[in-house]
């Protein structure tokens, strides 16, 4: 596709509840991070993938947290029993491997929105 | 651990002032740096970037930054701001050559008065 797409684009759910959150990166690129933006803590590093494997998963907050990536391509964000604290934006980049070259850029989708009533 | 630090919070500035927000940055190795621009109720876009080479950046929109080694800093700046600058602006390091996340520091919201 043209950018990172990112669905939905808000979700309101109660605490508690799980929710999955996708990604839709550029064609072609195959690292794709997950970041997450609240507010008084800036954007926050979650996790990173090269094609489906996760070389490092630092970022996650609890293993209330957990995403995954198939075909090299789509990936999902799972938060399990959500809690006030995790109401924030989900922001997804990707990038493209730079054969040690020229070093990538990370272009952002638009984010989900999650709100925990 | 690596850490990115922008001065300023808020920066309110009339049509045409000049603009410079600071950025400083911990880590010691070689680094790729970053600036994005969020504009309201957009997402993240790339302002302007450096890897290596010429340490003077210059980006869209009229933006350049000056990567400064010995100082640790990155600093992005604007001659005349227009109205339609308002945004905030992120600034954003990477350990160079790899492919790991970027560090942001906690954004600097420029409000531009007509």
């Amino acid at each position: 596709g043209a950018g990172v797409s990112q669905s939905p684009s808000n979700k309101v759910t109660e605490k508690g509840k799980d929710v999955e959150l996708r990604c839709d990166p550029i064609s072609g690129h195959t690292a794709l991070y997950w970041y997450r933006q609240s507010l008084g803590q800036g954007l926050e590093f979650l996790i990173y993938f090269q094609g489906n494997s996760a070389p490092d998963k630092s970022g996650l907050p609890s293993d209330r947290f957990s995403a995954e990536r198939t075909g090299g391509s789509v990936s999902t964000l799972t938060i399990q029993r959500t809690q006030q604290e995790d109401s924030a934006v989900y922001l997804c980049a990707s990038s493209s491997r730079d054969r040690g070259r020229i070093p990538e850029t990370q272009y952002f989708g638009p984010g989900t929105r999650l709100l925990v009533l | 651990a690596q850490s990115v630090s922008q001065h300023n919070h808020h920066v309110i500035l009339s049509e045409a002032a000049s603009l410079e927000l600071g950025c400083n940055y911990s880590y010691g190795g070689t680094v790729n740096l970053f600036w994005y621009v969020q504009y309201p109720g957009q997402h993240l876009q790339l302002l302007l970037k450096y890897f290596s080479g010429d340490p003077l950046v210059k980006g869209i929109k009229g933006f350049e930054a000056e990567f400064i080694k010995s100082k640790f800093s990155f600093n992005l700046r604007k001659p005349s701001v227009q109205w339609s600058d308002t945004a905030e602006y992120f600034c954003a390091v990477k350990e160079g050559g790899s492919q790991g996340n970027l560090i942001f520091g906690k954004g600097t919201k420029l409000s531009v008065k007509p």
